[in-house]
């Protein structure tokens, strides 16, 4: 069985503050997908990052970054100085072939960042 | 944007109406999947069409079905609606079906009454 969780239901912090989003998953996959999305107000779900499996190297995007430790089956996402902008609702998902690549999204964290 | 489009973008039915979506999906995608999104939680995988036929499915009953078109444009049907159908519903489009990078649409807001 497959399991997301995002024990982070609501998180709000100033202007350029860093914040880190949580995520832990459950699979008894050895190959599997993780990732993030976000979804501002308009409900578009916006594609952030995918991780496989087999890669743990951290990843930096600009302000975001991403931290995958198989050890703690986590993946979390760091925003560095926090602008507006990134006020949305974030989602962490696992997908893995045996389900088709369906994504499995965890409940999701909503950011505020108030100026 | 995406590329992927999705109509109509609102909608209000009554309970035990019929209701038909539908996606266009990103240019050169074969493969397209529906979530169901209810207020406040995260998208729940309904089913996913690959050329034109259904490739898997969620924990969904046989009222929700959908078609997926030689052009890779899609639809969702839902029969007997009930107000728990009342959610966002998203399409997503991938290049193939092994590409985990699923492109998704704006949604549609459907309300049962």
């Amino acid at each position: 069985a497959q399991k997301v969780t995002q024990a982070q239901t609501e998180i709000s912090v100033v202007e350029k503050e860093d914040v880190t989003l949580d995520c832990v998953y459950e699979t008894r996959d050895t190959t599997y997908y993780l990732f993030w999305y976000k979804q501002p107000p308009s409900g578009e779900l916006v594609f952030l990052i995918r991780r496989n499996s087999f890669d743990e190297q951290n990843e930096i995007s600009g302000r975001y970054s991403w931290n995958f430790q198989k050890s703690t089956s986590s993946f979390n996402f760091t925003i560095t100085a926090s602008q507006v902008v990134d006020s949305a609702v974030y989602f962490c998902a696992l997908s893995h072939s045996n389900s088709g690549y369906a994504l499995n999204f965890g409940k999701g964290t909503s950011l505020l960042v108030t100026p | 944007e995406t590329g992927v489009t999705q109509s109509p973008t609102h909608l209000i039915k009554t309970r035990g109406q019929q209701v038909t979506l539908r996606c266009s999906s990103q240019s050169g995608h074969n493969t397209v999947s529906w979530y169901q999104q209810a207020l406040g939680q995260g998208p729940q995988f309904i089913f996913q069409y690959y050329r034109e036929e259904e490739n898997g499915r969620g924990n969904f009953p046989p009222r929700f079905s959908g078609l997926q078109f030689p052009n890779y444009s899609s639809e969702l049907n839902v029969n007997a609606l009930e107000l728990d159908d009342s959610a966002l519903y998203l399409c997503a489009s991938s290049l193939r079906l092994a590409d985990n990078e699923q492109y998704f649409g704006p949604g549609t807001r459907l309300t049962v009454t």
